[in-house]
């Protein structure tokens, strides 16, 4: 079964601190990408990436941001936590983009801040 | 620029019941259209998509969901709701295009309640 793996599925940090979430994807996907997901504003694009290496703002990257050094791992860093980056991260992936491909998302990494 | 709107953040219905969730979109050409389902403290799965075969989409657990061009909509409907079915629906658009026209954009959510 392919997956899209969340190494957390439930995180407590520190204001101030840095925080790393990893995603890894086992489908060989060109495309991953990072959400936050809040009630009632829905899922918004924080990064993504088309290839190793390459990486793209999303429509809200501030104080964000993320690492591909290889085709099936893409981190989301948390440069210096605040409370207000308390949410759900969601990583998604795709074989292909514009092409009527769906995302196969992870479990989600519920992050506090506190 | 690609858009979703999803009327109604909740819905409920009772079990048995018709489920109707409602979803526009604002494209100059038809786009991929897709249906996903969130179960409490998961991920999101796909229900259906839309890619221009059929414009009435089979998906999975019951859904089905009819592309109207004319009216902009992506509605999805079940015809007998189960408790099972409680869990919040994304709406998503993206452009039949590479690049970052291609990538997702999700409407808001509905969360579906259903009563015994």
């Amino acid at each position: 079964d392919v997956k899209v793996t969340q190494s957390s599925r439930y995180l407590v940090k520190r204001t101030g601190e840095k925080v790393f979430l990893e995603c890894v994807q086992d489908m060989d996907h060109e495309n991953m990408f990072w959400y936050r997901q809040d009630p009632g504003l829905g899922l918004r694009l924080i990064y993504f990436s088309y290839d190793v290496k390459m990486k793209e703002k999303g429509d809200i990257p501030e104080g964000y941001s993320v690492s591909r050094e290889k085709k099936e791992r893409f981190s989301l860093i948390l440069e210096s936590a605040s409370t207000n980056q308390t949410s759900m991260y969601l990583c998604a992936s795709t074989a292909q983009v514009g092409d009527g491909y769906g995302y196969t998302f992870g479990s989600g990494t519920r992050l506090t801040v506190v | 620029a690609q858009s979703v709107t999803q009327l109604g953040s909740h819905v409920s219905v009772s079990e048995g019941a018709l489920v109707l969730l409602r979803c526009n979109y604002s494209s100059s050409v038809p786009p991929y259209l897709f249906w996903y389902v969130q179960y409490p403290n998961q991920g999101l799965q796909l229900l259906l998509k839309y890619t221009s075969a059929a414009t009435l989409v089979k998906g999975i657990n019951g859904f089905e969901a009819e592309f109207k061009k004319s009216e902009t909509s992506f509605h999805l409907t079940k015809p007998s709701a189960h408790m099972s079915d409680a869990a919040e629906y994304f709406c998503a658009v993206s452009d039949r295009y590479g690049g970052s026209q291609g990538n997702l954009i999700f409407g808001k959510g509905t969360k579906l309640s259903v009563k015994p």
